[in-house]
């Protein structure tokens, strides 16, 4: 069974950086592109960035171009988000999903508060 | 950016009725390995997103057969035949064919 767990979420001020985890099993990891999504309070789901298979290539929304960071771990079947300069309008909940959204994770809620 | 179009917001629908939800690309969605990679979602309230349909037409596992998935080109189409009670809930599109993938705003269903 292919499972998702996302961890690292919290509260932060404004400018402050958080890094997202999302470990993974039931599937071979190595061989699958991976996408993070957001939702914010109330809103639609958001695209916000992804990573092929190998971690060659990666992708960021314009929203978050310049201030997240992609990357993955295939040894420790783990996908992360590094997230800086945050802002007030990054609090959502983030999602770990397969690139095609087979599979998603329960979620990590990011709070940026003062 | 390829924006994705749904339509309507909002569909109130009785019990045992049909309903249909439209999403529209502004561009192609056919990948160079001639798949189309449009999917659908199913939130339901206060639960993580599931995928109901896979490049256009493809149901996943374990969802009921009252929800089918059409279209080509830029127009696409999820219906569902009879709608129940757990049927509750906002449906999104999804292209996966170009990156930055893109969601449609999400149609919400709820019962008359």
């Amino acid at each position: 069974e292919v499972q998702l767990l996302e961890s690292g979420g919290g509260l932060v001020q404004p400018g402050g950086s958080l890094r997202l985890s999302c470990a993974a099993s039931g599937f071979t990891f190595s061989s699958y592109a991976m996408s993070w999504v957001r939702q914010a309070p109330g809103k639609g789901l958001e695209w916000v960035s992804g990573i092929s298979s190998s971690g060659d290539n990666t992708y960021y929304a314009d929203s978050v171009k310049g201030r997240f960071t992609i990357s993955r771990d295939n040894s420790k079947n783990t996908l992360y988000l590094q997230m800086n300069s945050l802002r007030a309008e990054d609090t959502a909940i983030y999602y770990c999903s397969l690139k095609q959204g087979g599979s998603w994770g329960q979620g990590t809620l990011v709070t940026v508060s003062s | 950016d390829v924006v994705m179009t749904q339509s309507p917001l909002s569909l109130p629908v009785t019990l045992g009725q049909p309903a249909s939800i439209s999403c529209r690309s502004s561009q192609g969605l056919v990948y160079s390995d001639g798949n189309t990679y449009l999917n659908w979602f199913q939130q339901r309230p206060g639960q993580s997103p599931r995928r109901l349909i896979y490049k256009v037409s493809n149901r996943d596992s374990g969802v009921p057969d009252r929800f089918s998935g059409s279209g080509s080109g830029t127009d696409f189409t999820l219906k569902i035949s009879r709608v129940e009670a757990e049927d509750v809930g906002v449906y999104y599109c999804m292209q996966g064919t170009h990156w930055p993938l893109t969601f449609g705003g999400g149609t919400k269903v709820e019962i008359k």
